[in-house]
């Protein structure tokens, strides 16, 4: 399997633009998570979903931000407009139940 | 609620000194514990991991024993290498939270730095 994957790697854009983040997850896993990553505040966890539904969303920062998961191999993070304080790098993670969590190579976000 | 404290950093040891980093937990349920490690530029990856108390997790020579009555986790190893150098995160689940997995609380990371 090749794991998380998340595109893109890196992204820089201007403050006031929409920014979509990817993440396809293990292929059979249950659970998806959305986790950003900032020095400030460490790891946070924004939304999950089981079986793409979303289930809490309660850690998604303000209206701005928005996720869906279509379908069982596929999840959005959408930020719009984007703001310089959204800089962060955002992990996506699935798991199987709870057995154990496999986080993808994360996006580097930067709103100048 | 939920909350994970581990020991603040950099952690700076030379190599084959013994490692200790500490993590409290506190938990509404019955939690699985687990340690996870970002090497730089990286996603987290699952170092080890205990599901009920007394459990220990182990893994490249990295262990931790899960401590109920002092609600603890505490990550050890008998002799560092450079490339252990790394950020590590304790992390909980509260499997009884939401009836599943409910997304892992992490610790703000501990940075260890390893010298030759």
């Amino acid at each position: 399997d090749a794991g998380v994957i998340q595109s893109p790697r890196h992204e820089v854009t201007e403050m006031g633009q929409e920014v979509t983040l990817r993440c396809k997850p293990i292929s059979g896993h249950d659970y998806l998570f959305w986790y950003r990553q900032t020095m400030m505040r460490g790891l946070e966890l924004l939304i999950y979903f089981n079986n793409n539904v979303p289930i809490d969303d309660s850690g998604m920062p303000e209206d701005r931000f928005s996720a869906k998961m279509p379908n069982a191999s596929f999840s959005t993070l959408k930020i719009q407009p984007s703001e310089p304080r959204d800089s962060a790098v955002y992990f996506c993670a699935s798991s199987l139940g709870a057995g154990g969590y496999t986080f993808g190579s994360g996006t580097r976000l930067t709103v100048v | 609620g939920n909350s994970v404290t581990q020991m603040e950093g950099p952690v700076t040891l030379s190599e084959e000194a013994f490692l200790t980093i500490n993590c409290t937990y506190t938990a509404t349920g019955y939690p699985s514990l687990f340690w996870y490690v970002q090497y730089p530029g990286e996603g987290l990856q699952l170092l080890l991991k205990a599901t009920k108390a007394d459990d220990k997790g182990s893994n490249k020579g990295f262990e931790a024993t899960y401590r109920k009555e002092t609600t603890s986790f505490h990550l050890e190893k008998g002799s560092v290498q450079v490339s252990d150098s790394a950020v590590y995160f304790c992390a909980l689940s509260d499997l009884y939270s939401g009836g599943g997995a409910d997304g892992l609380t992490f610790g703000k990371g501990t940075h260890l730095i390893i010298q030759p």
